[in-house]
Formats: C-alpha cells, structure tokens, sequence
C-alpha cells in the first residue's frame, strides 16, 4: 500500500493549528493507521495508532481521525515543540509501509 | 524501556556489516522486533521483523541478502547484512512492536551504515 503525506510542508506559527493528510492507495485493514513525529536528529516517536489512539505520553492536542483510505493528524494547538516531520504508517497489511512525510515549520 | 544499536560503520559494495540492538527493560523474546531504516534525508522503511516464536520476514529489497537473529541470553537482536549495495546506506532503528501489531512504540537511537567505495 502506498501512502501519500500532504502537504510537503505545512508553515505555521505557534498556536495554530495544524492539519495533516494522509491517503492510502487502497483500503487500510482495520484502520490500522499510525502517526510518527521525528526531529532532527532523532528517531521518531508514536504518537497515534489504531488511527485515533494516542500513544502513552501523548499530550491531547494530538488527534487522529480517519478510515479506509484517509486519514488525518491533527494538531489542535501547535507548540514550540511540535515543529517537525510528520510520518503516516500503514500495518493492515504486509510489508508495512510509510508515508513521505509532512515537515511542519515555524512560519 | 531503551534500545541501544551498535555496529553501524562505512563498508564497501559487495561487503557485510553486523548491527546489534541491546534491549533493557522489556525481553526481547516475548516480543516482535524490528529494524527500521531510513536513507538520509529521506522517509523510513521497514526492512526486518523477528516474532517472538523466532520466524522472521523481510522486506523484498533485502531479502536474501539480510538475516535477523536474536540472542534471547543476552536480549539483543541483530540484523546481518551480506551483499551491501550503495541504496542500503542509512540509519538503521531497531523498534519494537505494541500489541503483536505492526506498529512501534518504542525506538533505538540507530546506528548509521555506509556503503560507498
């Protein structure tokens, strides 16, 4: 399954929010959809799975919604923090796949 | 929860290099491993996965030419890699699994692989 992350860059200032897109080339399983975010520098982190189940630690500005093909990560209010990239993970089916990516900037 | 990956380096084409990921807090045999890859500045991709019943799946750019093994003793895990070509220089991640589900909640740092003449 191919994911496709939109927009490539999202630029923003801090206290907006942000909406991030993520669109499978044919259905995910289950709704088995994950959200990573990755600084510089760093491994990613999960921050969603099960396409709207925050992972453990996850602040609650963080939301997933979606189903089937399309799915979105939302930031309800973006802090200092939260500029990074944004990857989408599908694992309904093999081989797992990612998204591109979606990089969040400090506009 | 902490994995840790060693063993990363500059190889050349046609080499083998042997990544090893040290697991503390959790064991490695009771849960599904995997290592994650990601070329530089570009996204990441799934390469191997361990079950914890021992069988192993790979992603099709490396099959036959990587092997995932793990040493339950020591709760470490390895990725071999035999055949390098240049389109496998990357950050390696080793990540588990939640659930038993194909997703990761927890990563290593990773370990960056090289190959280049």
């Amino acid at each position: 399954i191919v994911l496709s992350q939109s927009p490539g860059i999202l630029s923003l200032s801090p206290g907006e929010r942000a909406t991030l897109s993520c669109r499978a080339s044919q259905s995910v399983s289950s709704n088995y959809l994950a959200w990573y975010q990755q600084k510089p520098g760093q491994a990613p982190r999960l921050l969603i799975y099960g396409a709207s189940s925050r992972a453990t630690d996850i602040p609650d500005r963080f939301s997933g919604s979606g189903s089937g093909t399309d799915f979105t990560l939302t930031i309800s209010r973006l802090e200092p923090e939260d500029f990074a990239v944004y990857y989408c993970q599908q694992y309904g089916s093999s081989p797992w796949t990612f998204g591109q990516g979606t990089k969040v900037e400090i506009k | 929860v902490q994995q840790v990956e060693s063993g990363g380096g500059l190889v050349q084409p046609g080499g083998s290099l042997r990544l090893s990921c040290g697991v503390s807090g959790f064991t490695v045999s009771s849960n599904y491993m995997s290592w994650v890859r990601q070329a530089p500045g570009k996204g990441l991709e799934w390469v191997s996965l361990i079950f914890g019943g021992g069988d192993t799946y790979y992603a099709d750019s490396v099959k036959g030419r990587f092997t995932i093994s793990r040493d339950n003793s020591k709760n470490t895990v390895y990725l071999q890699m035999d055949s390098l070509r240049a389109e496998d220089t990357a950050v390696y991640y080793c990540a588990r699994h939640r659930y038993g589900l194909g997703f990761f909640d927890s990563w290593g740092q990773g370990t960056l692989v090289i190959v280049s003449s």
